[in-house]
């Protein structure tokens, strides 16, 4: 069974950094794209950032292009995004969730974490 | 970036059938395939794909539920319309970087 759990979520002051992980299992992490995608408080979802199977290749959004870093450790089955400069924009729960190919080609997202929730604010 | 619209609320009645419609600014084909996917989330839980590639069904989702369209014009169908389906339904586009979704429809009963 897929099974993706984020942690690491809280409260944060603006322009501070913070930094959380998905832990993977079910599946063979290595062979998948993975991305973040957001959703403020009573909002829709956003799509945040994608890295490819292998890490060579990241895509982000560009409100948070140089402030988010997506990141993964193949070897621990985890997915991880650094958050720096946080703003009260980025308040909003955060999903890991998996795309079903080795890059972000097709571009959907087949499979979902239960979230983390991040409040910036002072 | 692709804009997708939504209507923001449906309502129908249990056992009738409920569309919900997705519209964007640009064609989302690309050799063949139309890059419009659809998930549903329930409050408080994480979003699960619904149908992908705008008419395939996911893994373990009932056949109740149906995709089609094409271009810039795409449904999701849901008939017949059970209890468990109220929720809000998002569709969602990978035609272009960046991935893009509509606002949401939130599904209730009558």
């Amino acid at each position: 069974e897929v099974q993706l759990v984020e942690s690491g979520g809280g409260l944060v002051q603006p322009g501070r950094s913070l930094k959380f992980s998905c832990a993977a299992s079910g599946f063979t992490f290595s062979d998948y794209a993975m991305a973040w995608v957001r959703q403020a408080p009573k909002k829709g979802l956003e799509w945040v950032a994608t890295i490819i199977y292998d890490g060579s290749s990241t895509y982000y959004r560009d409100s948070v292009k140089g402030r988010f870093t997506i990141s993964r450790d193949n070897a621990k089955s985890t997915l991880y995004l650094q958050m720096d400069s946080l703003r009260s924009e980025d308040t909003a729960t955060y999903y890991c969730a998996r795309h079903p190919l080795a890059n972000w080609r097709q571009g959907y997202f087949d499979f979902w974490g239960p979230g983390t929730m991040v409040t910036v604010s002072s | 970036d692709i804009v997708l619209t939504q209507s923001p609320a449906l309502a129908v009645s249990l056992g009738q059938r409920a569309t919900i419609s997705c519209k964007t600014n640009q064609n989302v084909d690309y050799y063949g395939n139309s890059y419009m996917h659809w998930y549903q989330q329930k409050p408080g839980q994480q979003p699960k794909l619904l149908i992908y590639l705008a008419s395939n069904l996911a893994s373990g989702i009932p056949a109740r539920f149906s995709g089609r369209g094409s271009g810039t014009d795409f449904t999701l169908t849901i008939d017949p319309v059970e209890a468990d389906d109220t929720a809000t339904y998002y569709c969602q586009q990978s035609r272009n970087l960046p991935p893009t979704f509509g606002g949401g429809t939130k599904l209730e009963l009558k």
